[in-house]
């Protein structure tokens, strides 16, 4: 389960908080992912890096931000903006932008609001 | 805007049977189509895709079928077994991104 890495597995954030979820990669990937996932529901992609220093929001990009200042690395903040941050959150990477590449996934990290 | 519509959601199938998942999209530009299967707990991995100028692959009990005219993409599993007990989710390319089917939470009955 090496290569992709996310910390910290559990996370609780009080009403009015910002917290950072970490996501870490040693396969040398240039595109890394943030996805939501619902119960019920698909993965819905919060924000997406194709290259370091470069960051596109995707579907539900709203309460939350990132950076890529690293290419190991791509953290998302869920800001006290995000009304409904309760939610499992999969960081993934690919070896190019194309979407024809295998995706592969962290952990995840659960978030609760308390 | 884009979507992938799967469907069942849940499918109970007696061991040792077939089970077939399937999807349709949206976007006729789509040329990769992915099945992933994320056990209880764990992170989605991937266990067979297809491109569009394929209309079908196969890896061992795992088979993905395409059409690209009616634009839907279906999984099959033979001969299930208790290990297959997982949520599958389909996906399409759009863009530099994949839109995801909601999931099917495939059980295995003994």
């Amino acid at each position: 389960d090496g290569g992709i890495t996310q910390s910290p597995k559990y996370l609780f954030r009080k009403e009015g908080q910002n917290v950072t979820l970490s996501c870490e990669q040693n396969l040398n990937h240039d595109a890394m992912y943030w996805y939501r996932q619902d119960p019920g529901q698909g993965l819905r992609l919060i924000y997406y890096s194709q290259i370091v220093n470069d960051f596109q929001k995707g579907d539900i990009a709203e309460g939350y931000s990132v950076s890529r200042e690293k290419k190991e690395s791509f953290p998302l903040t869920v800001t006290s903006a995000q009304k409904n941050p309760t939610a499992f959150y999969l960081c993934a990477s690919s070896m190019s932008a194309s979407a024809s590449n295998e995706q592969f996934f962290g952990p995840g990290t659960r978030l609760t609001v308390l | 805007g884009e979507n992938v519509e799967q469907h069942p959601s849940t499918l109970s199938v007696q061991e040792g049977d077939s089970a077939v998942i399937k999807c349709t999209y949206s976007d006729s530009a789509s040329n990769y189509f992915p099945w992933y299967k994320q056990e209880l707990g764990k992170r989605p991995q991937l266990i067979i895709d297809i491109r569009s100028n394929v209309g079908e692959k196969k890896d061992q009990r795992i088979a993905v079928t395409l059409n690209k005219t009616a634009k839907h993409f279906s999984l099959h599993i033979t001969e299930t077994q208790p290990e297959d007990s997982a949520v599958y989710f389909c996906a399409a390319s759009y863009n530099y991104q994949l839109i995801w089917g909601a999931g099917t939470k495939l059980i295995i009955k003994p």
